[in-house]
């Protein structure tokens, strides 16, 4: 069975500050890799996916994030984060084929000014 | 991508009573999938709904207490039954949707007294 793991339980960080957000996964086959956000108050909502082809991969917001398989992670990025990015993510993966999606438990993220 | 509709958004029930929550799909889809995620904590999954069988349930959740009915492709229902205040969570169901990941409801609060 699938398993992932996200190092960090709640990241702060102050306006302008590079991000990253650890996620590792525990899957022997192929993956479907994938990063969420759900905003105070909000729904789901996908950040980035990763099925194949190239390992860096960008989403929506100036997120991006690198698949390296040998690390069996990825990692979520953005250069410079701005207070609207307070949220909670969640890196969540799949195995091909119309699996259901396996969840970290989250990073809650906090922008200060 | 596919969209949901899922209601009620919030409900408060009174403990031993059930709630069914509905989710409607604007596409046809093999399969829908239920989670929940109870308060500051992440998304586990309940149950993975297919057209015309039963759902199949993941461990830790049993169908007297969470039936699910799939009647069509485009629609699917989760009741919680003989609710407890432990019951108190968000409920969401989602789906596949090609190329676009998973698209997730907007959720189903449910506040058990």
């Amino acid at each position: 069975a699938q398993s992932v793991s996200q190092h960090n339980h709640h990241v702060i960080l102050s306006e302008a500050a590079s991000l990253e957000l650890g996620c590792n996964y525990s899957y022997g086959g192929t993956v479907n890799l994938f990063w969420y956000v759900q905003y105070p108050g909000q729904h789901l909502q996908l950040l980035l996916k990763y099925f194949s082809g190239d390992p860096l991969v960008k989403g929506i917001k100036g997120f991006e994030a690198e698949f390296i398989k040998s690390k069996f992670s990825f990692n979520l990025r953005k250069p410079s984060v701005q207070w609207s990015d307070t949220a909670e993510y969640f890196c969540a993966v799949n195995a091909r084929g119309n699996t259901p999606l396996v969840f970290g438990k989250g990073t809650r993220l906090s922008v200060i000014a | 991508s596919a969209v949901i509709s899922q209601k009620p958004s919030r409900d408060i029930c009174q403990r031993g009573t059930s709630l069914t929550i509905q989710c409607q799909v604007d596409s046809q889809v093999t399969m829908m999938f239920w989670y929940r995620q109870q308060p500051g904590q992440s998304l586990t999954l309940i149950a993975t709904a297919n057209q015309g069988s039963e759902a199949t349930y993941e461990s830790g959740f049993v169908i007297d207490k969470f039936p699910i009915s799939r009647p069509n492709l485009t629609f699917s229902t989760l009741t919680v039954s003989n609710m407890s205040p432990e019951d108190s969570s968000i409920y969401l169901c989602s789906v596949e949707a090609e190329n676009y990941g998973y698209t997730f409801g907007s959720g189903t609060r449910l506040t058990v007294v």
